[in-house]
């Protein structure tokens, strides 16, 4: 079965530019979420998908946005980048409501130069 | 006050110890809990999760939770190198929330 598959693994963009991270969750997994992970502030909530529809959003500026496709894919955008952007960007999915925990990607390293 | 705390060590223990490993919340709202462990360059990957109070255990493994103290731990037995990792606590609310508020992890060295 395979897991869930993020790309690409590593991005390097410059200040201002925009980038476009995607996200399969594992199938029959409807729930998809992001995290961006730093480490000085850990893993935060990006937002959360169910079928194409955003349930929940993290604090984070509208510069982050997302989306999810009718086949569960998911995919982040974030504009304008900052400095502050460099993180490591983390998908998880899940069958419908996560109590039973979320199966995460190995993520997408962006780096802001 | 953050809404979950955790220990980020390092924490090193030799080969074959009980490590425990803990983390508080502040916000009773949290219902459902879990344990992930991370290796470098990975992603979380899921440990244990459990909804009540109490202990529940797999294998080497035992995750322990007190709601009336708002206290999680997860017990590691006869650990192992290969146990070398950051574990995250992580919590979820109940109802139409589907954010996972983590811990910011502790760092384990399992020394051979």
């Amino acid at each position: 079965k395979a897991g869930v598959t993020q790309t690409p693994r590593y991005l390097i963009k410059t200040r201002g530019q925009q980038v476009t991270l995607s996200c399969s969750p594992i199938s029959g997994h409807r729930s998809v979420s992001w995290y961006q992970q730093t480490p000085g502030q850990g893993l935060q909530f990006l937002f959360e998908y169910f079928s194409e529809t955003q349930r929940n959003k993290g604090n984070f500026p509208g510069r982050f946005s997302g989306r999810q496709f009718s086949n569960s894919r998911s995919e982040m955008n974030v504009s304008t980048l900052e400095l502050g952007d460099s993180a490591l960007y983390l998908c998880a999915s899940s069958l419908e409501s996560g109590v039973f925990g979320y199966t995460f990607g190995s993520g997408t390293r962006l780096t802001v130069v | 006050q953050k809404e979950v705390e955790q220990d980020p060590g390092p924490l090193s223990v030799p080969e074959g110890a009980i490590v425990s490993l803990n983390c508080t919340y502040s916000n009773s709202a949290f219902q459902y809990f879990m344990w992930y462990r991370q290796y470098s360059r990975k992603g979380p990957e899921l440990l244990m999760y459990t909804y009540s109070s109490g202990n529940k255990e797999d294998g080497r493994f035992t995750a322990q939770v007190d709601k009336s103290s708002k206290y999680i731990s997860l017990f590691i037995r006869d650990s192992q190198p290969s146990d070398s990792a950051t574990y995250l606590c992580a919590m979820l609310r109940g109802g139409s929330n589907y954010k996972l508020t983590f811990g910011k992890g502790t760092l384990l060295t399992v020394n051979p």
